[in-house]
C-alpha cells in the first residue's frame, strides 16, 4: 500500500522564478492539503483540496495555487519567488469520509530559493 | 495567541525508559480532535495517535499514550520503553471541527526535540 509520494524531493530557485511541486495521495485517499514548515517551526496550513476543489485556505497570498486532478494527485505552484518561500513543502492526503480524518503526510520536498 | 503550545524545545532520554512530552492547546470550540506525529531528520511526518475532544477514553497506540485532561487543555505524549529510533522532533497539532464541520486545517505546535541516550 503505498503512502504519500511528493516530488521533486529538492529544488534549488531563483528569486522571482516559479515552482510546480507534485504530490499523490496515499491509496484511497480523496483529499489533499498542504503545508509550509519554515527551519525550526511547526507546519503551517497553505491550503486543502477535496473534488478538485480547494475549499479551504491558509494565510498565504496568491502566489500560492494549487491544482487536484480527478486521480486526486495534486500540484502546489508558487509564483514570483521570494527568499522567504525557502521551506520543506508538505503534501497530506486524508479521506473525506473517515471519522478522523487523519492526515498522512508524505516525505516533502525541500525547496531552496536564493 | 497560540493554539497550540509546546513547551519544552528539546528533551533527552535514557534508553527503555518512558518520557512525557506536553502540549498544551486553546480553542473555544467543544469538539476537536488532537493529533501527535514524529518527524525523523528525513522529514515526513509520520502520524502517532489521535485523541478526540468527546472521547472518553485516554488514546493509546502500542508505546504510545496520550493524556488527555480536558478541563486543563493538555494532551501530552507519553512514549514508554523508549527507543534509540525515537529520536525525532515530536509535534501536537489540533483540528478544531467548526460547527458544520469547516474547518480542516491542522494547526502545529512548535515542536520539542527528544533525543534518545544509549
Amino acid at each position: 500500500d503505498a503512502g504519500v509520494t511528493q516530488s521533486p524531493t529538492h529544488l534549488i530557485k531563483t528569486r522571482g522564478q516559479q515552482v510546480t511541486l507534485r504530490c499523490s495521495p496515499k491509496s484511497g485517499h480523496d483529499t489533499v492539503s498542504w503545508y509550509q514548515q519554515a527551519l525550526g517551526q511547526g507546519p503551517q496550513f497553505i491550503f486543502q483540496y477535496y473534488e478538485e476543489e480547494e475549499r479551504q485556505r491558509g494565510n498565504f497570498p496568491d502566489r500560492f495555487s494549487g491544482h487536484q486532478f480527478p486521480n486526486y494527485s495534486s500540484e502546489l505552484n508558487v509564483n514570483a519567488l521570494l527568499l522567504g518561500d525557502s521551506a520543506l513543502y508538505l503534501c497530506a492526503s486524508s479521506y473525506n469520509w473517515a471519522s478522523k480524518e487523519t492526515q498522512y503526510f508524505g516525505p516533502g520536498t525541500r525547496l531552496l530559493v536564493l | 495567541a497560540q493554539k497550540i503550545t509546546q513547551t519544552q524545545p528539546g528533551m533527552f532520554v535514557q534508553e527503555k525508559e518512558a518520557v512525557t512530552l506536553d502540549c498544551t492547546y486553546d480553542t473555544s470550540d467543544p469538539s476537536y480532535g488532537l493529533f501527535w506525529y514524529k518527524q525523523p531528520s528525513s522529514g515526513e511526518m509520520i502520524f502517532l495517535i489521535y485523541q478526540g475532544s468527546y472521547d472518553q477514553q485516554n488514546a493509546t497506540e502500542g508505546r504510545y499514550s496520550l493524556n488527555f485532561q480536558k478541563a486543563r487543555k493538555s494532551a501530552n505524549l507519553v512514549i514508554s520503553a523508549s527507543q534509540l529510533g525515537d529520536s525525532a522532533m515530536y509535534f501536537c497539532a489540533m483540528r478544531e471541527l467548526n460547527s458544520g464541520g469547516s474547518n480542516y486545517k491542522l494547526t502545529f505546535g512548535k515542536g520539542t526535540l527528544l533525543t534518545v541516550n544509549p
